[in-house]
C-alpha cells in the first residue's frame, strides 16, 4: 500500500540552526501539507501546497518557515533559524485530486536544544 | 472558524467492553469529519470519515461513528475493545470544499485492560 515517507524520524539541532525536514508524498497525489504537534498539544496545520505554490498557511507559518518541492517526489519544510519552541513532531500529509482523505507520514520529531 | 473538542484525554476500558470516544465540533459551514488513530511510533491512520452521505459511518477495525448535527457530535464507538485498540485517537474537522486543512482535537489516549 502506498505511504507517505518522512525522514529523518528524529532530528536534534541547536537553537539558531537551519533544519530541513523531508517528505515523500504518495506518488500520484497533488496536494501536500505540513502539520505539527507540540508535546501535549493539538496537531496544528502549518501549510498546504498545490501546483508548486502555497495554497493556504496558518499564523504559525511565519517567515522562518518555507516549503519546497525540489523535484518530482520530495516535499520539504525548512526552518531557517530554529527556536526552542519549534520542538515538536512534524507530520507531512498528501491527498489526491478528490482530496477527501489526507494520508499522513509517521512524523519527524524535532528537538531544538 | 472550525474547532473540535475531545472530551477526556485518557479513556481506559476493559477488554471486551464498549469503547466510546467523544468528539464535538464547531463549524460555520457543513463539515467533513474524520477520526484518525495513531499507534506508537507511527503516523496518523484514517479510521473513518463523514462527508455528508450516511450519518452512521463504519470504519476499519470495527469502529463506527455517528454524525449528529443537532448535537454537533461525532462520537467514535466500538462494541468490544481489543488489546490492539490501545492507541491515540484524534477527531478532526475540515471545510467541505476543496482540499482544505484539517483542524484536530487534542486526542484521546485509549488504554485497554486485560
Amino acid at each position: 500500500e502506498p505511504e507517505v515517507t518522512q525522514t529523518p524520524s528524529h532530528q536534534v539541532t541547536q537553537m539558531g540552526q537551519e533544519v530541513i525536514l523531508r517528505c515523500v508524498p504518495i506518488s500520484n497525489h497533488l496536494y501536500f501539507y505540513w502539520y505539527r504537534q507540540i508535546l501535549g498539544q493539538k496537531v496544528e496545520f502549518l501549510v498546504s501546497f498545490y501546483n508548486n505554490e502555497i495554497s493556504e498557511k496558518s499564523e504559525i507559518f511565519d517567515d522562518q518557515f518555507s516549503v519546497e518541492r525540489p523535484d518530482g517526489s520530495n516535499f520539504t519544510l525548512k526552518i531557517r533559524s530554529t527556536k526552542l519552541e519549534d520542538s515538536a513532531m512534524y507530520f507531512c500529509a498528501s491527498s489526491d485530486q478528490g482530496g477527501d482523505i489526507q494520508y499522513f507520514g509517521a512524523g519527524t520529531r524535532l528537538s531544538v536544544l | 472558524a472550525q474547532s473540535v473538542t475531545q472530551l477526556g484525554s485518557h479513556v481506559s476500558v476493559s477488554e471486551g467492553a464498549l469503547v466510546l470516544l467523544r468528539c464535538n465540533y464547531s463549524s460555520s459551514v457543513p463539515p467533513y469529519l474524520f477520526w484518525y488513530v495513531q499507534y506508537p511510533n507511527q503516523g496518523l491512520q484514517l479510521l473513518l470519515k463523514y462527508t455528508s452521505a450516511a450519518t452512521l459511518v463504519k470504519g476499519i477495525n470495527g469502529f463506527e461513528a455517528e454524525f449528529k448535527k443537532s448535537e454537533t457530535s461525532f462520537h467514535l464507538t466500538k462494541p468490544s475493545a481489543h488489546m490492539s485498540d490501545a492507541a491515540e485517537y484524534f477527531c478532526a474537522v475540515r471545510r467541505n470544499s476543496g482540499n482544505t486543512p484539517l483542524v484536530f482535537g487534542k486526542g484521546t489516549r485509549l488504554s485497554v485492560i486485560a
